[in-house]
């Protein structure tokens, strides 16, 4: 059974750019979350998909965050405007439609100069 | 808000010691608990959920869970140098698919 994939591992780029992450979850597997986690923080709820619909927004996610789940398989993350702010890891994750264990990709490294 | 709270440590155990992690949650409703594993550099990794109050166990590691005082354990039995890493305690409310996470505990097995 092959785990949840991130791409890129890691992403250096300069305030003001703009960014694109994609996960791609286990098969079969209808729930896709993201997450972004700064060091000593536990991992912080960004947003949720069921299948291709984007059923949850956390509150502390700017107008420059979207993210999409076009086919109800892979979702891609985007980031505007980068900010220094923008710093850390981008993890992403994925249950089945049956349970609420989550399972976690190796995240994505981001450091905007 | 919902919060869940964990001792940021670190805990200093000796190899072959019981490790006990503890984590609190102020949600009542809350029905989904997990500990996840996470090396440094690293994601997280799952490595027990409990859903009813009691024990479960799953090889070295033993999950408590008590509803009532609102809080959740994480047992480590014949700790190694290799468990040393932060856990993380995640907690999910009724009529909702996100867990609240912890900061998280570092643990330290020394040899």
């Amino acid at each position: 059974d092959t785990g949840v994939s991130q791409n890129p591992r890691h992403k250096i780029t300069k305030r003001g750019q703009n960014v694109t992450f994609r996960c791609d979850p286990i098969s079969e597997h209808n729930r896709l979350y993201w997450y972004r986690q700064t060091l000593g923080q536990g991992p912080e709820f960004l947003t949720y998909f069921q299948n291709e619909a984007q059923l949850e927004k956390s509150r502390l996610l700017s107008d420059r965050f979207s993210a999409e789940r076009p086919k109800g398989s892979f979702s891609t993350l985007e980031i505007q405007r980068t900010e220094q702010g923008d710093s850390a890891m981008y993890l992403c994750a994925s249950s089945h439609g049956t349970g609420y264990e989550q399972y976690f990709g190796p995240g994505t490294r981001l450091t905007v100069t | 808000q919902k919060e869940v709270e964990q001792n940021s440590g670190p805990l200093s155990v000796p190899e072959g010691a019981i490790a006990s992690l503890n984590c609190t949650y102020s949600d009542r409703g809350s029905q989904s608990f997990f500990w996840y594993r996470q090396y440094s550099g690293k994601s997280p990794e799952l490595i027990m959920f409990i859903y009813s109050n009691g024990d479960k166990e799953d090889g070295r590691f033993t999950a408590q869970l008590n509803k009532a005082s609102q809080y959740v354990s994480l047992l480590i039995r014949d700790s190694q140098p290799s468990d040393s890493a932060t856990y993380l305690c995640a907690v999910r409310g009724g009529g909702s698919y996100i867990p609240t996470f912890g900061r998280g505990t570092s643990l330290i097995v020394h040899p």
